[in-house]
């Protein structure tokens, strides 16, 4: 069964970067697309973006375009999410999430794609 | 961008109570919904995906239904772990959860 590991508690100060990993045990992981969430403090969760580790081509949320880039080392098994230019509101907990997908019934190929595995999260915290 | 709206955002019950939360899509997204618990400090579950398929493992106290627009999230027999936040998910758009809390 996959699990998702993710690196320990960061404290940044603002302007600064932090780099968050999530290495996979277990199981596949080049071929599972692996979405980073975030969830700010009592607040609800929120896609970063993702990857395909077999394909290495990243997508991310427009709010976060530009700040935030996701990667993933096939060899290691592991993906990464480093977001610059931190400010306080970036004080979150952050998740890894692994995406399965299903194949939808019809003529046409098309899926669904759900977050099935996730790791226990790391929480990053900004702070002058 | 499509729009989650989740309802009510808390909900008090009793164990042994039904419960129903609903998750409204600002267009219609055909079954592409899918469901999670989360309970304090810990990371989101995946209960239901496709809007009604049930994940392996989820007690099948858990159901999903609806299909364009609108859908719910049902626990026919509330227990005392089912006391969480449940958030609805369609692509990469989280509803804003709603709060289950004992009464």
């Amino acid at each position: 069964q996959v699990q998702l590991v993710q690196s320990g508690a960061e404290v940044k100060k603002p302007g600064s970067s932090v780099k968050v990993s999530c290495k996979a045990s277990g199981g596949t992981f080049s071929s599972y697309a692996i979405s980073w969430v975030r969830q700010a403090p009592g607040q609800g969760l929120e896609w970063m973006g993702g990857i395909i580790p077999i394909f290495g081509t990243a997508n991310y949320a427009q709010k976060f375009q530009g700040r935030v880039t996701i990667t993933a080392d096939e060899s290691t098994s592991t993906a990464y999410m480093e977001l610059s230019s931190l400010r306080s509101e970036d004080t979150a907990v952050y998740y890894c999430a692994r995406e399965s997908r299903i194949a939808a019934a019809g003529t046409v190929v098309h899926y669904y794609y759900y977050m099935d595995v996730w790791g226990k999260g790391t929480t990053v915290t900004v702070s002058s | 961008d499509i729009q989650m709206t989740q309802s009510p955002s808390s909900l008090s019950a009793s164990v042994g109570d039904r419960v129903t939360i609903t998750c409204r899509a600002s267009q219609s997204i055909s079954s592409y919904l899918n469901w999670y618990q989360q309970k304090p400090g810990k990371a989101p579950k995946l209960l239901i995906y496709a809007a009604s398929s049930l994940q392996s493992g989820v007690p099948s106290r858990f159901s999903g239904s609806g299909s364009g627009t609108d859908f719910t999230l049902t626990i026919s027999s509330l227990q005392p772990e089912d006391f969480a936040t449940y958030y609805c998910q369609h692509s990469k758009t989280f509803g804003q959860g709603t709060k289950l809390e004992i009464k």
